[in-house]
């Protein structure tokens, strides 16, 4: 099956620092989202962005579909975008439309 | 909108026994998916239904199983629970056709002593 890879595992910065999260995927996707994941285990969506580049307030998402890639951008963190973020990708619609997620990177974000 | 609802939030039971978690998806939405979540396995898809048909399945044992209801709620079922079935399930919802974003609930969060 598909293959998703995020990177780095760990992020630790200072409150107002820029960050910038990685995932690559290993085949050809129909569907990226973001998530984030708060401290109750809801995955709240940050992005739907199978190609493209989308920004939302401090958040901004830029996937690379041809290379496989997509990148989370945060700019002026704050100490409640701390957290768990996935990336998760699916093949197709239908019958191959189940998300496969990578292992999640974990931000943590210091006052 | 009322987003995914999925009840009960917490359960606590019994090696052995059976449970049953209820997912109630986005009004309009026909397909409903199911994920577990582990800390040793991260989040791994059980099934996914649409139109009250099982459409794709996971590699999960026959003890777990689903269906889906006329109105799009979904139940899903673990039966003679494990100690390893303890986990995080959730539960998203999305149109099930061409549009695939999917939007989750707040999870049921299973221990099985």
């Amino acid at each position: 099956g598909i293959q998703v890879e995020q990177s780095p595992p760990d992020l630790i910065l200072q409150e107002g620092a820029n960050s910038t999260l990685r995932c690559n995927f290993s085949d050809s996707v129909n569907n990226l989202q973001w998530f984030h994941q708060n401290p109750w285990g809801q995955l709240i969506n940050l992005f739907y962005i199978p190609s493209g580049t989308k920004q939302n307030g401090r958040l901004s998402a830029t996937t690379v579909a041809t290379e496989r890639y997509s990148l989370l951008y945060i700019s002026s963190s704050q100490t409640t975008d701390s957290g768990v973020y996935f990336c998760a990708v699916a093949r197709g619609s239908g019958a191959n439309s189940k998300l496969t997620f990578g292992k999640g990177i974990t931000l943590s974000v210091r006052p | 909108k009322a987003g995914v609802t999925q009840t009960p939030r917490y359960l606590i039971k019994t090696r052995g026994q059976q449970v049953t978690l209820s997912c109630s998806p986005i009004s309009g939405h026909r397909s409903v998916s199911w994920y577990q979540q582990t800390p040793g396995q991260g989040l791994q898809f059980l099934f996914e239904y649409f139109s009250e048909t099982q459409r794709n399945k996971g590699n999960f044992p026959g003890r777990f199983s689903g269906r889906q209801f006329s109105n799009s709620r979904s139940e899903m079922n673990v039966s003679t629970l494990e100690l390893g079935d303890s986990a995080l399930y959730l539960c998203a919802s999305s149109l099930g056709e061409w549009r695939v974003e999917a939007f989750f609930g707040q999870g049921t969060r299973l221990t099985v002593v």
